[in-house]
């Protein structure tokens, strides 16, 4: 089966760095997401790893350890509008379908 | 705007009713998927469609059932409702994967509509 772990909750102050990790497990890992949520709206794709190393988007990163099973955002020179739940998602194929499960999601705080 | 319609917005109905969501993907995509998020939880894998057949499945309720339409349009019905039905529904949509930027392709990133948001009394 699949299982992803990241934290409940993080705070951090405007014009920081914040890092959300994830940790997951997984078959027929094709790839790992972030989204960002903001309460009651759908999620939107933030960023994308399928091999191991860091890609960089902006004030947002990414990077993917697939030995380890783990990633992480790193959010650079935080904005109040950063406030909201960054969802990491595995997504593995399977029989002919691919199956992108999502974590319970890491609620950040932007405080000024 | 992602490109995916979602509709109704809102629902309200009553325990052991049935409803239909529906969910138009965005023009292109051949794949559609179903999530469930019930309040301050986590988004829920329900069911894939890929050109009208069903791709893969996730923890859905046998109360719960989906097709995808020639159209590629796709209907998530979900009958005998119980309060712990109440959330909102999300579908998704995305093109085929092809290993990112990495490989020249696109990532198969799930685009998502406004969600539809049930709610059982």
């Amino acid at each position: 089966g699949q299982n992803i772990d990241q934290p409940t909750e993080m705070t951090a102050t405007e014009g920081a760095i914040v890092q959300i990790n994830c940790t997951y497990q997984t078959s027929g890992f094709n790839g790992l997401f972030w989204y960002q949520q903001h309460a009651g709206e759908a999620p939107t794709f933030l960023s994308y790893n399928v091999l191991d190393g860091l890609e960089e988007k902006g004030r947002f990163s990414s990077f993917l350890s697939r030995s380890k099973g783990y990633s992480y955002l790193l959010l650079k020179e935080l904005q109040m509008k950063d406030s909201a739940s960054y969802l990491c998602a595995v997504r593995g194929i399977n029989t002919g379908g691919f199956k992108t499960i999502f974590g319970a999601g890491t609620r950040l705080f932007v405080k000024a | 705007d992602s490109g995916v319609t979602q509709t109704p917005k809102h629902l309200i109905t009553a325990t052991g009713q049935r409803v239909t969501l529906r969910c138009s993907p965005r023009s292109g995509d051949l794949s559609v998927y179903w999530y469930q998020q019930s309040l301050d939880q986590g988004l829920q894998f329900l069911i894939q469609y890929y050109n009208g057949e069903e791709r893969a499945k996730g923890n859905i309720l046998e109360r719960f059932s989906a097709q995808q339409f020639p159209d590629l349009h796709s209907e998530l019905n979900l009958s005998s409702l119980e309060l712990g039905d109440s959330a909102l529904y999300f579908c998704a949509s995305s093109a085929i994967p092809s290993g990112g930027k990495s490989y020249g392709g696109n990532t198969g990133e799930l685009f998502f509509g406004e969600g539809s948001r049930l709610t059982v009394l």
